[in-house]
């Protein structure tokens, strides 16, 4: 069954970019209809989405982060990756992956979507 | 940008029916999807499009969505549905995903 697992450096220092990688597995990331995301989830804090991407582009980034976060994938490695520039102490979190399952709403008219599939999450750190 | 409010906690007991609620404006005209979450583990969706299951979800789990409220049932609670739950919708208006600020499920 499809598995993904994300993988990256567990420090990184304030002001410097924290880069994550999912690889996914038992299943293509060029699959039509799904899209991939990152969710971040702050120690004894909420889950926050980051942002979703398609296999040929198309990102969608959460309002507040967007001036610092990029999303892209590589579909010869099976992958999908997020950076995320200029981090602080508020951006320490367990970091998940996910498949986003997108679903039309004839009634308004508009894609919505969903996550069907998680990684098991990797918890990175920012301090000096 | 489109805020979705659950109660911080519902507690429960075993065997009776828990009640989640996820309030937003006019949510009944979304569609709602619900996570558990149990400690140091990753979410799992336990309910997508407002009330569908997927495979391997037991029917206990279910839900509903109308007006500005949507509510995941969990019925004859066990003391392994202890979790954190989360709904989470698609914010057409910005183009992005929202959630709840999560529930936590106690069973007394």
């Amino acid at each position: 069954q499809l598995q993904l697992q994300e993988s990256g450096p567990g420090l990184v220092k304030p002001s410097e970019t924290l880069s994550l990688t999912c690889t996914v597995s038992g299943g293509s990331i060029s699959s039509r209809g799904y899209y991939w995301g990152w969710i971040r989830q702050p120690p004894g804090k909420g889950l926050e989405w980051i942002g979703s991407i398609y296999y040929s582009g198309s990102p969608y980034y959460k309002p507040s982060l967007r001036s610092r976060v990029t999303m892209s994938a590589d579909t010869s490695k099976n992958q999908f990756s997020l950076n995320l520039t200029s981090v602080t102490a508020a951006d320490t979190a367990l970091y998940y992956c996910a498949r986003l399952r997108r679903q039309w709403l004839g009634d308004y008219y508009y894609y919505y979507y969903y996550m069907d599939v998680w990684g098991t999450g990797t918890t990175v750190t920012v301090s000096s | 940008s489109y805020v979705l409010t659950q109660p911080p906690s519902v507690s429960v007991a075993p065997g009776q029916t828990a009640r989640i609620t996820c309030g937003g404006n006019n949510i009944g005209s979304k569609r709602v999807h619900w996570y558990q979450q149990k400690p140091g583990q990753a979410p799992v969706l336990v309910v997508y499009d407002d009330a569908d299951r997927p495979s391997g979800i037991p029917e206990r789990f279910s839900g509903s969505n109308s007006g500005n409220a949507a509510t995941l049932n969990i019925s004859r609670v066990e003391a392994g549905d202890e979790a954190d739950y989360y709904c989470q919708v698609w914010d057409n208006s910005g183009d992005h995903v929202v959630f709840g600020g999560g529930t936590k499920l106690t069973v007394l």
